[in-house]
């Protein structure tokens, strides 16, 4: 039962275009959506994240966008930079329900390869 | 602050072999927990502590696989035997408290188990 669905394994954009991954998840329970990055040979590290009380999270080039009722939220990066090339993993959990909850579900990840 | 760590980066076993692994998290992290990435999948959660009591060990294979965490700083993964579908990164990541989910934990940079 895969509650975190990114559905595109691969994104390959131009530098300077914008780059949109996708995420979506079927569990209403969750309220606390992350985005992580990672390198080959590297731990993902933290990129991003928005509480379901919001619908948009901005933070420099990085733009996390969220629609509830659709059960689906975005990652934008405007403009793609070569050093952007890297796994991205959409994570979940239900935060506000506390204990065990607050852990993470993850997607499957999207590589995303920006081209010089 | 000094990062997640963990050893060994890599291992080779064969299968019904046993193997461990460590983790030592941020200082004052409370909250640790062990992550299993095989290929091609998101992180998955095998197990969480909260200073050195198991908060969530749902899905951790526990014919198989023990964890520990002794006096709530360092953590020691074990898998005794080793399964080929065991062969995976292992990643063990720490926060400050549940509320370390707002800002994302923080991964170390993970064991690869290849098992033969």
């Amino acid at each position: 039962d895969q509650q975190v669905k990114q559905n595109s394994p691969s994104l390959s954009v131009q530098e300077g275009r914008i780059s949109i991954l996708n995420c979506d998840y079927t569990n209403s329970m969750f309220d606390y959506f992350l985005w992580y990055k990672k390198y080959p040979a590297e731990g993902p590290t933290f990129l991003i994240s928005i509480s379901s009380i919001k619908d948009k999270n901005e933070d420099g080039r990085f733009t996390v966008f969220l629609n509830k009722s659709a059960k689906h939220l975005s990652l934008h990066i405007v403009p793609s930079q070569p050093g952007d090339s890297a796994v991205y993993f959409c994570a979940a959990s239900a935060f506000s329900r506390g204990g065990s909850n607050y852990k993470l579900t993850f997607g499957k990840g999207t590589l995303l390869t920006v081209n010089p | 602050e000094a990062g997640v760590a963990q050893s060994p980066r890599y291992k080779i076993i064969e299968k019904r072999q046993s193997v461990a692994f460590w983790c030592n998290p941020i200082s004052g992290h409370a909250t640790l927990y062990w992550y299993q990435q095989i290929l091609g999948q998101g992180p998955k959660l095998l197990i969480q502590f909260q200073n050195n009591g198991v908060v969530d060990d749902s899905q951790l294979p526990k014919d198989r696989f023990s964890a520990e965490r002794l006096k709530g700083v360092d953590s020691t993964l074990k898998i005794q035997p080793a399964k080929l579908e065991d062969s995976a990164v292992y990643l063990c990541a720490s926060s400050s408290s549940f509320t370390g989910t707002l800002y994302g934990y923080t991964f170390g940079s993970g064991t690869r188990l290849t098992v033969v």
